[in-house]
């Protein structure tokens, strides 16, 4: 089974800044891999998939890249609403399952 | 707009059953595959089961295979999670969610989610 490690798990930030976060496949997941965001309290929402491909109404600060194993969320300029948690996921061919990253927690700094 | 909205959580003694549900609306429900996903208070994502939209394809995680069932009734938008023999470590949020792209292949992800209902297995 494929494992996602996602790094930092803390990256501490001020609004305005660059963020940029990894995620690590322990096998090849050529680009099927996307990215998440949870803020306290609230459901996931879908921000990229297919490695870099924004989800519906994500805005353009948001952008993924990466294939085979390693993989980036950045986040342009950092906007007050952007202090979440942030998962990478993917789907294991066999057995099936889907896989997510432990997270990464962007906070204020 | 899509919305889902879960219900059946709540306290439940160790080795109790809980069915959970999932109404769905804003889109063709049958034309599309739909998932359970948890979260223990404090933890990550964690992927529970899935069921394809048509052709009764079922998949679970090895971590409640064999003591949870997932069904569908397309004729009332809803997803259920049927789980029996329940333990602490199942207590979370469980999370409907709607998949984007084919159960069977690996481009498969989840567009849409719902608020959540909470599980507390405990005595």
């Amino acid at each position: 089974e494929i494992v996602l490690t996602q790094s930092p798990a803390t990256l501490s930030l001020s609004p305005g800044e660059r963020a940029t976060l990894s995620c690590r496949a322990s096998q090849s997941v050529s680009s099927y891999l996307a990215w998440y965001q949870q803020k306290p309290g609230q459901a996931p929402r879908l921000l990229i998939y297919d490695a870099s491909n924004r989800a519906t109404g994500i805005p353009a600060r948001f952008s993924g890249s990466g294939s085979g194993t390693d993989f980036t969320l950045t986040i342009s300029s950092l906007e007050p609403e952007d202090f979440a948690v942030y998962y990478c996921q993917q789907r294991n061919n066999w057995p099936p399952a889907w896989t997510f990253g432990q997270g990464t927690k962007v906070e204020i700094k | 707009e899509v919305q889902l909205l879960e219900s059946g959580g709540g306290l439940v003694q160790p080795g109790g059953s809980l069915r959970l549900s999932c109404v769905a609306s804003g889109f063709t429900f049958s034309n599309y595959a739909m998932s359970w996903v948890r979260q223990a208070p404090g933890k990550g994502l964690e992927w529970v089961s899935a069921f394809s939209g048509s052709g009764g394809i079922t998949y679970y995680a090895d971590s409640v295979k064999g003591r949870v069932t997932i069904s569908r009734d397309n004729s009332k938008n809803t997803l259920y999670l049927q789980m029996n023999s329940l333990r602490a470590e199942d207590t979370a949020v469980y999370y409907c969610a709607k998949v984007e792209g084919l159960l069977h292949t690996l481009r498969s992800y989840f567009d849409y989610w719902g608020q959540g209902t909470l599980v507390t297995v405990s005595s």
